[in-house]
């Protein structure tokens, strides 16, 4: 079946610019989780949604960040005037139900550069 | 705040040798514990998972058991092949399922 799919899986944006990133979530699941890799990291937390109840944005690094889950269903996270420490991989993941027995399925991730 | 810690990379082994990855966490309650893998140019995948204390995750020859009174779960492969290459996280889900990533250990095995 159809995993977690992610688009654009590259983006280039000059400082200053907007962007935003698709998260497509396996087909069913309710919880949906964003997280930021720094090159040679582990995945930092960002946000998370149960259906489109934006549950926790703790992680979000400035309120340059902003998320979204209108349907329940796919998320854009929308980084607004970008800047270069902004540059990473973004994540996004889905599961099934919230809670700590359940996997996590992870998208390829989108890299961004901001130059 | 949870964290977890595993030891840094990169592990350069031979292949059939024993590989063991240490990860030791700091939680508030009670999480479950993880391990993912990403290969070269591939998402994080799953590898195996232990919910509760002294339970034993496995997959793909790859064993760790969930201690509690040792705040750990080391990761080891009795045998290691050369498409066990990989960077290896552990992380752990706290009662939300809210995970919190190890900064990963790149693991080389040489034929």
């Amino acid at each position: 079946g159809a995993g977690v799919s992610q688009s654009p899986r590259y983006k280039v944006a000059k400082r200053g610019q907007d962007v935003a990133l698709r998260c497509d979530p396996i087909s069913g699941h309710v919880s949906l989780f964003w997280y930021q890799q720094a090159l040679g990291q582990g995945p930092e937390f960002l946000t998370y949604f149960q259906n489109e109840a934006q549950l926790d944005k703790s992680g979000l690094p400035s309120d340059r960040f902003f998320a979204e889950r209108p349907e329940g269903s796919v998320s854009t996270l929308k980084i607004q005037r970008t800047q270069q420490e902004d540059s990473a991989v973004y994540l996004c993941a889905s599961s099934a139900e919230l809670g700590r027995s359940y996997e996590q399925y992870f998208g390829p991730g989108t890299r961004l550069t901001v130059t | 705040g949870d964290s977890v810690t595993q030891m840094e990379g990169p592990v350069t082994l031979s292949e059939e040798a024993f590989l063991t990855i240490n990860c030791t966490y700091t939680a508030t309650g009670y999480p479950s514990l993880f391990w993912y893998v990403q290969y070269p140019g591939e998402g994080l995948q799953l590898l195996l998972k232990a919910t509760k204390a002294d339970d034993k995750g496995s997959n793909k020859g790859f064993e760790a058991t969930y201690r509690k009174e040792t705040t750990s779960f080391h990761l080891e492969k009795g045998s290691v092949q050369v498409s066990d290459s990989a960077v290896y996280f552990c992380a752990l889900a706290d009662s939300w399922g809210k995970f919190q990533f190890g900064a990963g250990t790149q693991v080389v095995v040489t034929p």
